[in-house]
């Protein structure tokens, strides 16, 4: 089993482009989520997709953070214009949602650094 | 508000000592909670986990957990830690039957010197 696989790994880009994480769940299941760990925040829920339908996206800090799942192995958070405060490391999670909480697993992480 | 509160954010402990990391949280209703681990450099991953049932838990590596509903807590502990167990630990919290949005501590960081 391959896990959840997070690409690119590592991220530096300057202020104002566009940046895009990739993300790939683990195979059979059907939630996905993306995190943003900071020093200062901790790790905070972006948003989470179920059946590859966005649930709640509460945690999408503005409009410049979109999230999208156009299948159920795929899904990419991208960030445009990306902000200096912007960097941190992105982890994916996924989960198979049986009608009760299952544990997720965890990608290995983007750090993204915006310059 | 939902939120999960760790006392401590940074631990430093001798080999072989014993280890207690606290976690209180705030969330109406039943819950379900949960120790993630996150060695340097590395992805978060499952320590152990309380849906229902025996409030004392056991997880991997040695390490257990004891929910008490009355205190709101769920404190991690290890008789006896290695330097190897040097990593970040966070409590989680999420809804009983809710399947997404866990609820994160800031997270205690453990240095165990050899």
């Amino acid at each position: 089993d391959a896990g959840v696989i997070q690409s690119p790994r590592h991220e530096v880009t300057e202020m104002g482009q566009e940046v895009t994480l990739r993300c790939k769940p683990i195979s059979g299941h059907n939630s996905l989520f993306w995190y943003r760990q900071t020093m200062m925040r901790g790790l905070e829920l972006l948003i989470y997709f179920n059946n590859n339908v966005p649930i709640d996206d509460s945690g999408m800090p503005e409009d410049r953070f979109s999230a999208k799942m156009p299948n159920a192995s795929f899904s990419t958070l991208k960030i445009q214009p990306s902000e200096p405060r912007d960097s941190a490391v992105y982890f994916c999670a996924s989960s198979l949602d049986r009608g009760e909480y299952n544990e997720q697993f965890f990608g290995p992480g983007t750090r993204l650094t915006v310059l | 508000a939902q939120s999960v509160s760790q006392h401590n954010h940074h631990v430093i402990l001798s080999e072989a000592a014993s280890l207690e990391l606290g976690c209180n949280y705030s969330y109406g209703g039943t819950v379900n909670l949960f120790w993630y681990v996150q060695y340097p450099g590395q992805h978060l991953q499952l320590l152990l986990k309380y849906f229902s049932g025996d409030p004392l838990v056991k997880g991997i590596k040695g390490f257990e957990a004891e929910f008490i509903k009355s205190k709101f807590s769920f404190n991690l502990r290890k008789p006896s830690v290695q330097w190897s167990d040097t990593a970040e630990y966070f409590c989680a919290v999420t809804g009983s039957g809710n399947t997404g949005k866990l609820i994160f501590g800031q997270g205690t960081t453990l240095q165990v010197k050899p």
